[in-house]
Parts: C-alpha cells; sequence; structure tokens
C-alpha cells in the first residue's frame, strides 16, 4: 500500500460525458501528479501540482483539467470524453520536499476508465 | 531529459539472477538514475535509485559505470512474482516542476 488513495476504481461512462476522479496524496506530501496508462500509448505524464499550484504539464488536452485543493487533495476533471479516453489513470505523489522530478514518486491504485 | 534505451523483454526462470542493462548516453552531471517497477494493472513502485557505482538495497543492486553512460538493475534469485515491467528513468533532483518520463520499458516474464 502505497498510501496513495484513488476514488473511484472504475468508471464507466459513455462519450460526451464528464467525469472527475479523486486522488489523496500520503500525508505530509505536498506534489501530487497524474499519469494516464492505455495499452498502445504506455504511461504518460498528464499535470503536476504542487502545494496547490501547477508545477507542470505534460501530454494534457484541453479537454482535461485538475486542481489540487488546500487539504492538497487532487482531482482530475475528464469532459466530453471519447472512446480513447479509455484507459488507466494514476496519480502519484512526492514530497514534502519541493517536487523535484527524481523524488520517489508514490503512485495509487489506478481508476481505470472505460467510455462506451 | 536523457534519454534511455533499455531491451522490451527479457525472460528468466526462477532463482536466477536477471541484469536488466538501460542505456542513457546523453546522461547530464546533475542527472540520478532511477527504476521501477509495475506490475499489470497496478501503479509503478520505487525500486531504486543512485548516481555513480553501485547501490543495494534489500530489492536489488544499481550497478553504474565511472562514465554514467549506462546502468544496470540486478534482480537476485528472482522469482514468479518478480514478473512485471520495469523502467529506466533519468533526471536531475533538482529538475524542479519535471514529471517521470517513463519510456516503454522491459518486460520480465518469469517462469519456473
Amino acid at each position: 500500500d502505497s498510501g496513495v488513495t484513488q476514488t473511484p476504481k472504475h468508471l464507466i461512462t459513455a462519450t460526451g460525458q464528464r467525469v472527475t476522479l479523486r486522488c489523496s496524496p500520503r500525508s505530509g506530501d505536498l506534489s501530487v501528479y497524474w499519469y494516464q496508462q492505455s495499452l498502445d500509448q504506455g504511461l504518460q505524464f498528464l499535470i503536476q501540482y504542487y502545494n496547490g499550484e501547477e508545477r507542470a504539464k505534460g501530454n494534457i488536452l484541453e479537454r482535461f483539467s485538475a486542481q489540487q485543493f488546500p487539504d492538497l487533495h487532487s482531482e482530475l476533471n475528464l469532459s466530453s470524453l471519447e472512446l480513447g479516453d479509455s484507459a488507466l489513470y494514476f496519480c502519484a505523489s512526492s514530497g514534502p520536499l519541493a517536487g523535484f522530478s527524481q523524488e520517489t514518486q508514490y503512485f495509487g491504485p489506478g481508476t481505470r476508465l472505460l467510455v462506451l | 531529459l536523457a534519454k534511455t534505451t533499455q531491451p522490451i523483454s527479457m525472460d528468466s526462470y526462477e532463482g536466477q539472477e536477471v541484469n536488466i542493462t538501460c542505456s542513457h548516453n546523453n546522461i547530464a552531471t546533475n542527472d540520478y538514475i532511477t527504476w521501477y517497477q509495475q506490475f499489470p494493472s497496478q501503479g509503478p513502485r520505487f525500486i531504486i535509485q543512485g548516481y555513480k557505482t553501485k547501490v543495494t538495497n534489500e530489492v536489488a543492486s544499481l550497478f553504474i559505470p565511472a562514465d554514467r553512460k549506462s546502468s544496470t538493475l540486478s534482480l537476485p534469485r528472482v522469482s514468479l512474482s518478480d514478473t512485471a515491467v520495469y523502467y529506466c528513468l533519468v533526471g536531475a533532483l533538482n529538475q524542479a516542476g519535471t514529471a517521470l518520463i517513463f519510456g516503454k520499458g522491459t518486460t520480465l516474464s518469469v517462469s519456473s
């Protein structure tokens, strides 16, 4: 158990819909990262937050957005869903220092999203 | 970030030592080398990190030659449960704002 929690574990929805994935980092960690993993694309970095502020952006679509709240939990919002958005979405956390890339990242169990 | 190259797949038998080599010819002075392990449908898990020479923990050893252009993850006496994808990552500890870039990784299959 990494200490990172993600909800829900599974999500099935239809094209065009909007969903919200939630992540709670390990106690004391200030950085939260979101990754998408699909069969053909591997593990892709989406976005990073550090202590409530956006720190880095990866291959995140404009239809996707995220935020980190004062209690440090984070939400990833996916809208206008397409079939190709079906994937495993992982959240990871690190810290409590400044979220440098080579700090050990602790990954949650993931949310499996299926868009029909 | 330095680009890494590692074998797509490796096969082994239980009880054998497995060495997975990663090439990172463009590694920078400040870069560290980190390995993660991922089981199917689970998030990656940190295995080991090093800068030079040799690092050992309860799970694995990491060998880094003097020129640091490659590194070798060594898993002693693998078991079936070591079947997973292993990722080699290279980056700087002070490279704030740059998240982990995972390549394709090496799929290790351990058989009995």
